[in-house]
C-alpha cells in the first residue's frame, strides 16, 4: 500500500467511448503526476500538477485530458482513442513545491490497465 | 533522455548479495543518483537515492563512485521478492526534478 489509490484498476473501451481514470493520494503532498507505460517500452511522463496547476505536458495528444480538482485528487479523461493507446497508466505523488524546486520521492499507485479495441 | 547505461538483465541466487551497475558518465554536479523498481504490473517503487557518499537504508545500499560517473546498488540478501526491473536515473537537484525512466535492469532471483 503506497498510499495513492487508482481506479479503476483494469478497462476496456471502444475508440468511441468516453471513460475516465482517477487517482487518489493520501500523503498530504501537493505534486501529482500521470506517466503512460506501453508494452516493452519505458515509462512515459505524461503531465504534471504542482498546487492543482498543470507544469507539464509532454506533448501528449488531447484525446487525453487531465483534471486535478485539487492536490488529492487527479482524473485522466479519455475520449476518442486508438488502439495504440492501450497501456499500463500509473499516477504518481510527491511534495509539491510554491516555487519550483519539487519532486523528491515520488509514490506511485498499482496503475490502471486501459485496452482500446 | 535517460543519461543511464544499465545491463538488460541479471541473475541472483536467493539469498546472495545482487550487485547492480548503473553507468552515468555525463552526471553534472547538481544530479542525483535514484534507484527505483517495479514488480511485474505494479508501479515502481522508490528504493534510494545519493549525490556523493555511499548510502544505506533498509532495503538497500548505494555506492557511488568518487568520480560519480557510476553506481552500484546492492540487495545485500536477495530473495524471490525482489524479482523486479531495476532503474537507474539522475535527476537535477533543483527546479522541477523530472523522473526519466530507461529501460532499466531485469533482476531474477532463482531459489
Amino acid at each position: 500500500e503506497t498510499g495513492v489509490t487508482q481506479t479503476p484498476r483494469h478497462l476496456v473501451m471502444g475508440m468511441t467511448n468516453k471513460k475516465s481514470l482517477k487517482c487518489e493520494q493520501h500523503l498530504g503532498h501537493n505534486a501529482m503526476y500521470w506517466y503512460k507505460q506501453s508494452a516493452k517500452k519505458p515509462l512515459e511522463l505524461m503531465f504534471v500538477y504542482n498546487f492543482k496547476e498543470q507544469t507539464e505536458n509532454n506533448s501528449v495528444p488531447s484525446r487525453f485530458s487531465p483534471e486535478c480538482p485539487n492536490s488529492s485528487h487527479l482524473f485522466l479523461h479519455l475520449h476518442t482513442l486508438q488502439p495504440e493507446d492501450s497501456a499500463l497508466y500509473l499516477c504518481a505523488s510527491s511534495q509539491g513545491a510554491a516555487s519550483g524546486g519539487f519532486g523528491g520521492e515520488l509514490f506511485f499507485g498499482e496503475g490502471s490497465r486501459l485496452t482500446v479495441l | 533522455d535517460a543519461k543511464t547505461t544499465q545491463p538488460t538483465s541479471m541473475d541472483c541466487a536467493e539469498g546472495r548479495a545482487a550487485n547492480l551497475p548503473c553507468n552515468h558518465s555525463t552526471i553534472s554536479g547538481n544530479e542525483y543518483v535514484y534507484w527505483y523498481r517495479q514488480i511485474h504490473s505494479q508501479g515502481p517503487q522508490y528504493i534510494i537515492h545519493g549525490l556523493k557518499n555511499n548510502e544505506t537504508n533498509e532495503m538497500a545500499s548505494l555506492i557511488i563512485t568518487e568520480d560519480r560517473k557510476s553506481s552500484t546498488l546492492i540487495l545485500p540478501h536477495a530473495t524471490l521478492r525482489d524479482t523486479a526491473v531495476y532503474y537507474c536515473i539522475v535527476r537535477e537537484t533543483t527546479g522541477f526534478q523530472k523522473l526519466v525512466f530507461g529501460t532499466g535492469t531485469r533482476l531474477l532471483v532463482s531459489p
